[in-house]
């Protein structure tokens, strides 16, 4: 158990649609980063965000956009879905300095239909 | 750009019967060599990580090692609840992203 909670665990959507995708970061963690994995593909780098600021993005277009707030807790939204926007959504927290290890939550799978 | 590559793509054991997973990487500054395992519908659960040629870690059956190109998970005498996918990931010295490969998927047989 990591202490990284995403919600929701599943949803389906219809193309076009927009959705948000929340999640909790570790206590004392105050990095988040968003990954998107598709079937059978390793996890892919979409966006980290650090005192409420993003801090660095991956090479997804700007629909895919993202909170950070005071608690540390983030969400991740996308607009105008696309077929190939259905994957696995994880969440991980880190803390600033040390190893920076990333702690992954569960994942929130996303169905365009 | 950083890429990592690890194969096999599958692998089936007997129970009891050691075998390595391999991981590639290039990367302009390594900051951290990671192994992670994900159970299907789950998020990666953390392993290790590495960070230097030559540094080696375990924990129970598996043993984790370092050289300048690759990475090696040692899985000594497995059982079935090892079976799952193994995920290697590398960061850089930018920020904090990892670049994943696509994972092996290990099944292990009673």
């Amino acid at each position: 158990e990591t202490g990284v909670t995403q919600s929701p665990t599943h949803l389906i959507k219809t193309r076009g649609q927009q959705v948000t995708l929340r999640c909790s970061s570790q206590s004392g963690h105050n990095t988040v980063s968003w990954y998107q994995q598709a079937l059978g593909q390793g996890p892919q780098f979409i966006f980290q965000y650090y005192r409420e600021e993003e801090n660095g993005r991956g090479n997804f277009p700007p629909r895919f956009s993202g909170l950070q707030f005071p608690n540390y807790s983030s969400e991740l939204n996308v607009n105008a879905l696309e077929l190939d926007d259905s994957a696995l959504y994880l969440c991980a927290s880190s803390p600033r300095g040390g190893e920076n290890i990333q702690y992954f939550g569960a994942g929130t799978r996303l169905s365009v239909l | 750009e950083d890429q990592v590559t690890q194969s096999p793509e599958a692998l089936r054991l007997q129970e009891g019967e050691s075998s390595s997973l391999n991981c590639s990487y290039t990367v302009s500054g390594l900051r951290g060599l990671f192994w992670y395992r994900q159970d299907p519908g789950k998020g990666p659960e953390f392993l290790f990580t590495l960070y230097s040629a030559g540094e080696e870690k375990e924990k129970e059956r598996l043993k984790a090692t370092l050289t300048k190109k690759e990475s090696f998970l040692h899985i000594t005498a497995p059982k079935p609840e090892d079976s799952a996918t193994y995920l290697c990931a590398v960061r850089d010295t930018g920020f904090q992203k990892l670049v994943f490969g696509t994972g092996t998927r290990l099944l292990v047989s009673p």
